[in-house]
C-alpha cells in the first residue's frame, strides 16, 4: 500500500499564477482533505472533499478551490498567488469522516511563491 | 475552534517525562494526536472519543476529560526518537466535520 501520495513534492511559482497540487488517497479511504500549513505553525483546514463534493471548507478565499475525481483522488487549484500562499500543503486521506477514524497524511507539496 | 495546545515548546534529556495539554472552548466528539518531524509528514498517535477514555500504545498515553475538553498526552522515559512537533486535532460532532489542528509543541529530547 502506498499510503497518501502527493505531487509535485516542490513547486516554485511566481505571483499571480495558477496552481494545482495533486493527491491520491490510502486505498480505501474516500474523504481527501486539505490542509496549509505555514512554517512553525499548525495544519489549517482547507477543505474536504468526499464522494467528489465539497462537504466542509475552512477559512480560505475562494482562490482555493478543490475536485475530487470518481477514484477518489483530489485536487486543490489556488489561482491568483500571493507571496502569503507560500506553504506545505498536506493531504490527508480517511475513510468518511476522520471523526473517529486515523486520517493519514501525505508528504505535502512545498509551494514557494516568489 | 482552533484547539489551544500548551506547552508551546519543552526540552527533555532522555529518560525524562512529559506532558502536553490540548484544550478547546467547544464541546468535542473527538481529539487526534500527531507527531510531525522536520520535514516529514504528520503521523498518527492515538484517537480519543468523548466519554474520557484513556489510550496508550508504548510509553505513549494520552487522556480525554469530557467535562474539561482537554486532552493530555504523555511521554514516559523519553527517547530521543520521540523529539518532533506534536499537535492535537480536534473534531466537533461525529458527523461531516473537519479536524482542526493546534499549532503543535516542540519537544526536544536530548541525550
Amino acid at each position: 500500500d502506498a499510503g497518501v501520495t502527493q505531487s509535485p513534492t516542490h513547486l516554485i511559482k511566481t505571483r499571480g499564477q495558477q496552481v494545482t497540487l495533486r493527491c491520491s488517497p490510502k486505498s480505501g479511504h474516500d474523504t481527501v482533505s486539505w490542509y496549509q500549513q505555514a512554517l512553525g505553525q499548525g495544519p489549517q483546514f482547507i477543505f474536504q472533499y468526499y464522494e467528489e463534493e465539497e462537504r466542509q471548507r475552512g477559512n480560505f478565499p475562494d482562490r482555493f478551490s478543490g475536485h475530487q475525481f470518481p477514484n477518489y483522488s483530489s485536487e486543490l487549484n489556488v489561482n491568483a498567488l500571493l507571496l502569503g500562499d507560500s506553504a506545505l500543503y498536506l493531504c490527508a486521506s480517511s475513510y468518511a469522516s476522520p471523526g473517529n477514524t486515523e486520517a493519514f497524511f501525505g508528504q505535502g507539496t512545498r509551494l514557494t511563491v516568489v | 475552534q482552533q484547539p489551544v495546545q500548551s506547552p508551546q515548546a519543552v526540552i527533555l534529556r532522555e529518560g525524562e517525562d512529559a506532558v502536553i495539554n490540548c484544550s478547546s472552548s467547544k464541546a468535542l466528539y473527538s481529539v487526534h494526536w500527531y507527531r510531525q518531524k522536520h520535514g516529514e509528514a504528520p503521523v498518527f498517535l492515538m484517537i480519543l472519543l468523548k466519554g474520557g477514555e484513556q489510550k496508550g500504545h508504548d510509553k505513549i498515553s494520552a487522556s480525554f476529560n469530557e467535562k474539561k475538553q482537554q486532552s493530555s498526552l504523555y511521554l514516559t522515559a523519553s527517547q530521543l526518537s520521540y523529539s518532533g512537533t506534536y499537535f492535537c486535532g480536534t473534531v466537533r460532532f461525529s458527523g461531516n466535520t473537519p479536524l482542526v489542528f493546534g499549532k503543535g509543541t516542540r519537544l526536544s529530547v536530548i541525550a
